[in-house]
């Protein structure tokens, strides 16, 4: 019954490698999003979809990519990790223009 | 630059009294803005949103006012409680489904 589930809920992974996170909403909402919270709490959006269009794409390297197969679904796949990926990625969605609903978090760490 | 600030350092208060924190923003002129909720280990939790044509908006204990000339939004939880306990954090949107999270404030009530 889970609005926003993401999985996994924990990563521990080396560096260099690939690794992807996934995304489900059953809110029926249009617009999906990625924010990653880092060791100092702050939230910060990457990317956002709407109607599985990229809408927002803030400067996150080429190693993460989005892909959004439909309104219901956003994954992110990450390339080569790098130490300093590790955070906290928390998935959300919502309809435009209203509250988001967040997924309860991926916490990843690169060793 | 783009800024929002909320006090980082942690509000502490007895239960029963009302609560009051404060978001500032500089450089943009949100349409809108929300509150949320996060606790240890999970995501935030959407509380509520004002429009920038609203002074003030309620939900049970819950108040948030927006001045869009100081540029301010205030919080306030009257008779709080301990489970009140978490950090909230403001989010101004800064573009079309864009959300931009302030660092939160940590609030503390004690029994």
């Amino acid at each position: 019954d889970t609005a926003v589930s993401q999985t996994p809920k924990y990563l521990v992974t080396q560096m260099g490698n690939d690794k992807s996170i996934k995304c489900e909403q059953n809110l029926g909402h249009d617009t999906m999003y990625w924010y990653k919270q880092d060791s100092k709490k702050f939230l910060k959006i990457m990317f956002s979809y709407n109607n599985k269009e990229l809408i927002i794409n803030e400067t996150v390297p080429n190693r993460f990519s989005p892909k959004s197969p439909d309104k219901a679904h956003l994954n992110l796949h990450i390339n080569s990790l790098e130490l300093g990926d590790s955070a906290v990625y928390f998935c959300a969605s919502s309809q435009t223009n209203y509250g988001y609903t967040f997924g309860s978090g991926t916490r990843l760490t690169v060793v | 630059s783009q800024k929002i600030e909320q006090n980082s350092e942690a509000l502490n208060i007895q239960e029963g009294k009302t609560a009051t924190l404060t978001c500032n923003y500089t450089n943009y002129s949100p349409a809108y803005l929300q509150w949320y909720r996060q606790d240890p280990g999970r995501g935030p939790v959407f509380l509520l949103l004002i429009r920038e044509n609203e002074k003030e908006k309620r939900k049970e204990r819950l108040k948030v006012t927006f001045d869009t000339t100081l540029k301010q939004s205030l919080f306030h939880i009257t008779a709080s409680q301990p489970a009140d306990s978490a950090t909230y954090l403001c989010a101004p949107n800064t573009g079309f489904q864009k959300l931009v999270f302030g660092t939160g404030t940590r609030l503390l009530v004690s029994p």
